[in-house]
């Protein structure tokens, strides 16, 4: 158990529609992030956190927007939903700024289905 | 083409065998990971590196930044090592991360 827990653990919707994925990271640790696994393009970093503010953006869509809350808690928001949008979606949490300098650790992912 | 390539795709090995899975990458970075994804679809850090050599048990991750090139090697191996091994990478100028498309490994008994 890493410590990073991820709600809801499988979410199925259809297309148009707006989800939240939760991510609540490892106590002490500052950093969030969020990434997306499909079968086709493997592994994407979309954004990071840290401690509030956004710090990294990767390959995330206009359609999709995250934040982080003081309780470092963050959220990754999804509209406008394509049936390309179905996959797993994983947040992970550092402790310090992360990028070069911090070992990851990985939430068990929310796997996404838009019919 | 990918900015971090992964060899081989597949690789199946015995109970007990060496094994080696490479990564090469084309960007600046200022760090590579090495991930283990369960069949579950759990994802753990392995190793982060920046330079040399990092041992963890039985595996052993290697960095040459001149040549671009980490090795993955996990001694006397083991079934339950069979897991999709992903190596990943801080891109130095963009605050990105990029990932190989993995390796996956299955080691029978």
């Amino acid at each position: 158990d890493s410590g990073v827990t991820q709600t809801p653990k499988h979410l199925i919707t259809a297309t148009g529609q707006r989800v939240t994925l939760r991510c609540s990271p490892r106590s002490g640790d500052l950093s969030v992030y969020w990434y997306q696994q499909s079968l086709d393009q493997g592994l994407q970093f979309l954004i990071q956190y840290y401690n509030g503010e956004e710090r990294a953006k990767g390959n995330i869509l206009e359609r999709f927007s995250a934040q982080q809350f003081p309780d470092l808690h963050s959220e990754l928001n999804l509209s406008s939903l394509e049936l390309g949008d179905s996959a797993l979606y994983f947040c992970a949490s550092s402790a310090g700024q992360g990028v070069g300098t911090d070992t990851q650790y990985f939430g068990p992912g929310t796997r996404l289905t838009v019919l | 083409k990918n900015e971090v390539e992964q060899s081989p795709q597949n690789l199946t090995a015995q109970e007990g065998e060496f094994i080696t899975i490479n990564c090469s990458y084309s960007v600046g970075i200022s760090a590579l990971h090495w991930l283990q994804q369960h069949p579950g679809g759990g994802i753990v850090s392995l190793f982060m590196l920046s330079s040399g050599k990092k041992k963890h048990g039985r595996l052993i991750a290697t960095i040459n930044i001149q040549e671009k090139h980490s090795s993955l090697h996990i001694t006397a191996s083991h079934p339950r090592d069979s897991a999709v091994y992903i190596c990943a990478v801080d891109q130095y100028n963009n605050n990105d991360m990029r990932f190989g498309a993995g390796t996956r490994l299955t080691v029978k008994p």
